[in-house]
């Protein structure tokens, strides 16, 4: 089936620095990728969604120049954090649409800033 | 405002129950309603439902929707503590890839 590859798993960093994180569709090709972030005992909530080849589409409150967003190719998507603080601290989902099976989800990515 | 509720947010009960995990929406232009079990990681998915009425099934678990009633139900029976686990419900919507996701139940199975 689809899958969406998600790295790193787990990253802990100094306050100040910037995280990348990446999302690969595996044997699939996603024009659209959705970026997701989860506080403990919360649901989902989306963050943007990166559009292959076009700027990324932010919801309201999320700081674009803060989660920066890359999309370059059919199967890449990538989330920066940059200069991160101990509040960004929380665990980063990817999700890419399919056509039959609804959405497939990354393994997340739990972030914590020291 | 595209919403979706889930309830009840927190259950417990004890190997070998039955629950019904319940989901109501309110959405403009429903395409789908998705149901996903979320465990230390991401969220699997379980069900898509389009259809009014037909139930779907995968072993101990089941689900239905009612579009007239705009509520979609999920069942588990015989639980196993393996099914401790948060369950989401989130509704697709025709004009927007953007899912809305209800805040889940989180269930408890003890044994």
């Amino acid at each position: 089936g689809a899958v969406v590859s998600q790295h790193p798993s787990r990253v802990i960093c100094k306050s100040g620095t910037s995280v990348k994180i990446e999302c690969r569709s595996l044997d699939f090709q996603a024009t659209t990728m959705f970026w997701y972030r989860q506080f403990p005992k919360q649901s989902l909530m989306l963050m943007a969604t990166s559009n292959e080849g076009s700027k990324a589409t932010y919801e309201q409150g999320v700081e674009k120049d803060k989660f920066l967003i890359n999309h370059a190719s059919l199967t890449l998507s990538t989330l920066t954090v940059t200069s991160a603080h101990p509040e960004d601290s929380s665990f980063y989902i990817c999700s890419a649409r399919l056509r039959l099976y609804g959405y497939t989800f990354g393994s997340g990515t739990r972030l914590t800033v020291v | 405002e595209d919403k979706v509720v889930q309830s009840p947010l927190s259950l417990v009960v004890h190997e070998g129950d039955t629950v019904t995990l319940n989901c109501s929406y309110e959405v403009t232009n429903f395409r789908s309603l998705l149901w996903y079990k979320q465990e230390k990681k991401a969220p699997t998915f379980l069900f898509m439902l389009t259809s009014s009425g037909i139930e779907k099934k995968s072993g101990r678990l089941s689900s239905i929707l009612d579009k007239k009633e705009l509520f979609s139900i999920l069942n588990i029976t015989a639980t196993q503590t393996g099914d401790s686990a948060i369950y989401l419900c989130a509704v697709d919507r025709g004009g927007s890839e953007k899912l809305v996701f209800g805040k889940g139940t989180k269930l408890t199975v003890n044994p």
